[in-house]
């Protein structure tokens, strides 16, 4: 079982709708990510959070807002998105943001439509 | 600049064979990580192996070894005894220190393992 969890694994949206990824990890870690994978692709950075503070914004489009409410969520809010934003959204943790600290944890991805 | 390759977009092996999937890695920064991850087509990426540029012993984990080369800057990872639940896509990671993080992926490579 994944210790990242993130919900819905599956979101069908129009171009109009407000909608949400969430993700939750309980492993303590201090370091938080988004990544876009669209298909035959590798991820792509979106976003990293670090101790709830943003750390990193990958010059994603304002329609995507991220949000930390605390150490163990990370949300990620969909606005006004276009059919092109039709993608896997993963999203990862870590114990921290040196690259000693190790590996990231994914979740299982949402997979996002955009009609 | 940070770049990971992998010049195989597919292999094939036989089950029960053992195969290399080669990545080599360009950074500048003495101190990074190494990763692998699996993809199954279910999405979600699965933490393989971990090799630290410091580490002077190449990682092993289960049927997973890493074959460092540093000086060829080369991380291949080596699966002994293929099994047909392996067959997903590969990718090799780095992240380097002071990247805040990120995780760096190479594009891939599709292993199939044949009954």
């Amino acid at each position: 079982d994944t210790e990242v969890t993130q919900t819905p694994k599956h979101l069908v949206m129009g171009m109009t709708n407000k909608k949400s990824l969430k993700c939750e990890q309980h492993m303590g870690h201090r370091a938080m990510y988004w990544y876009k994978q669209k298909a035959k692709k590798p991820p792509e950075l979106m976003f990293v959070y670090s101790y709830e503070k943003l750390s990193i914004n990958e010059s994603v489009p304002s329609r995507f807002s991220p949000e930390c409410p605390n150490s163990s969520l990370l949300n990620l809010h969909l606005h006004a998105l276009q059919p092109e934003d039709s993608a896997l959204y993963l999203c990862a943790s870590s114990r921290g943001l040196a690259a000693y600290t190790g590996e990231l944890f994914f979740g299982e991805g949402s997979r996002l439509t955009v009609l | 600049a940070q770049k990971i390759t992998q010049t195989q977009p597919g292999m094939f092996v036989q089950e029960k064979e053992a195969v290399t999937l080669d990545c080599t890695y360009d950074t500048s920064d003495p101190s990074y990580g190494l990763f692998w991850y699996k993809q199954p087509s279910s999405g979600e990426m699965i933490f393989l192996i971990y090799q630290g540029s410091y580490d002077q012993q190449n990682a092993t984990e289960g049927r997973y070894s890493l074959n460092f080369q540093k000086a060829r800057k080369s991380a291949n990872l080596v699966i002994s005894a293929s099994q047909l639940g392996d067959s997903a896509m590969y990718f090799c990671a780095m992240r380097v220190e002071g990247s805040q993080g990120n995780l760096i992926f190479g594009k891939g490579t599709k292993l199939s393992v044949k009954p």
